[in-house]
């Protein structure tokens, strides 16, 4: 089965600064995506990559799948105390049971 | 348009009892899919409904089920409750199934929080 490994697991930040969080998984990735969640609530989608050396941005987050489309890393500029939470990718496993399986989740605190 | 919600939000129940769960999914999605979610094991997938059917499922063992409606609305029941099954469970829905839901995309509820005590 599909595995995502995900670092760091955690990450303090002063606002302001850039961060970046990896994704990396054990096959290749059939569709990428990003959520953030606020401890103890549900995931919020931020982006979705299905083509390898595929980029997306919104606001101050991009996200990028690199061409071989086993690696996806998420970059946030000028981080913000509202970018604080938790960090999870997830991917869809392939085959012929297709299920969307999740890495650990980074924690991301920035201090103002 | 309405998201996607679950009922109760929050719930406690004793060792022994059983538990149903629900979820409404984003009006015209038609599967929905259950995650639980622990500290210590993070998301996992239990199962996947499409147009009333289980697609896919997790590695739980039988206490945990689950059933889809012809509206799309699906519950989520676990039986007999362990101690460790104390944990956030989420759906989430999507227009597609399976392969194509990577192009639909998964929206996620706010989750219902379990305390088995």
């Amino acid at each position: 089965s599909q595995e995502l490994e995900q670092s760091p697991q955690s990450l303090i930040v002063q606002e302001g600064k850039n961060l970046t969080i990896n994704c990396t998984s054990s096959k290749t990735l059939y569709g990428l995506y990003w959520y953030k969640q606020k401890y103890g609530e549900g995931l919020i989608f931020l982006m979705m990559l299905q083509k390898g050396g595929e980029e997306k941005s919104h606001e101050k987050i991009t996200a990028k799948l690199d061409e071989k489309k086993q690696q996806s890393s998420l970059h946030i500029t000028a981080s913000q105390p509202s970018h604080a939470g938790i960090y999870l990718c997830g991917a869809l496993s392939g085959g012929s049971n297709y299920k969307l399986t999740f890495g650990k989740g980074t924690l991301l605190t920035v201090n103002p | 348009k309405a998201g996607v919600t679950q009922t109760p939000r929050y719930l406690i129940k004793t060792r022994g009892q059983q538990v149903t769960l629900s979820c409404s999914p984003i009006s015209g999605h038609r599967s929905v899919s259950w995650y639980q979610q622990t500290p210590g094991q993070g998301l996992q997938f239990l199962f996947e409904y499409f147009s009333e059917t289980q697609r896919n499922k997790g590695n739980f063992p039988g206490r945990f089920s689950g059933r889809q409606f012809s509206n799309s609305r699906s519950e989520m029941n676990v039986s007999t409750l362990e101690l460790g099954d104390s944990a956030l469970y989420l759906c989430a829905s999507s227009h597609g199934q399976g392969q194509a839901s990577t192009f639909y995309g998964y929206t996620f509820g706010s989750g219902t929080r379990l305390t088995v005590v």
